[in-house]
């Protein structure tokens, strides 16, 4: 099986865009999820995509937002960026055995 | 709210010896999951190994094993004949709530030669 895929794999922003990130899953997967990684915070979750509907939601902003399609693809999204957005955005899937994610290449967003 | 805690940020060790990776927990929960990743410079986030809280036995794959203590909320990594390909940063992770996993700050492990 194919592993969990994200797009873009680098991306340069100034402040004050928007930006959409794009994951898909393992095939079969229907649960996505979001975690973004900075130097300072660390690891932090996002949220969650289960069957095109929000499951779990982290501690961010409403600029941060995402959906996930019939095929279980996934888009998050990210309006006004700021310069504390710069960070590696992780794409992960939840598959067997029970309870595990695995994760996608990352998208590096950098903005400017 | 639960948390994770690992205390070592950086750590090395010589090929072929064993490293043990401390991480600790806090949960009210009784069933959940344990994780160890490792993410080497690509960046890429890499299972190593898991445990259900609710098994006793410890978890093991290949030179990676577990020490699962989870009256003391305690959940350790050992590496057995380090190899200069373990070197990375690992993260303890948790989960009760399958598709939101809570992560330590890592610890940096380098392998010398």
């Amino acid at each position: 099986k194919a592993g969990v895929t994200q797009t873009p794999r680098y991306l340069i922003k100034t402040r004050g865009q928007q930006v959409t990130l794009s994951c898909s899953p393992i095939s079969g997967h229907r649960s996505v999820s979001w975690y973004q990684q900075t130097p300072g915070q660390g690891l932090q979750f996002l949220f969650e995509y289960f069957s095109e509907t929000q499951r779990n939601k982290g501690n961010f902003p409403g600029r941060f937002s995402g959906r996930q399609f019939s095929n279980s693809r996934s888009e998050m999204n990210v309006s006004t960026l700021e310069l504390g957005d710069s960070a590696l955005y992780l794409c992960a899937s939840l598959g067997t055995p029970q309870e595990t994610q695995y994760f996608g290449p990352g998208t590096r967003l950098l903005v400017l | 709210a639960q948390t994770v805690t690992q205390s070592q940020p950086e750590m090395s060790v010589q090929e072929a010896e064993t490293v043990t990776l401390s991480c600790t927990y806090d949960t009210s929960e009784n069933n959940y999951y344990l994780f160890w990743y490792k993410q080497p410079p690509s960046r890429q986030m890499i299972l190593v190994i898991r445990q259900e809280a609710y098994k006793q036995q410890n978890a093991t794959e290949n030179r990676f094993s577990v020490n699962f203590q989870k009256a003391a909320k305690s959940f350790s990594l050992k590496i057995s004949d380090s190899q200069l390909g373990d070197t990375a940063m690992y993260f303890c992770a948790f989960t009760s709530q399958g598709g939101k996993l809570i992560f330590g700050q890592g610890t940096e492990l380098s392998v010398k030669p």
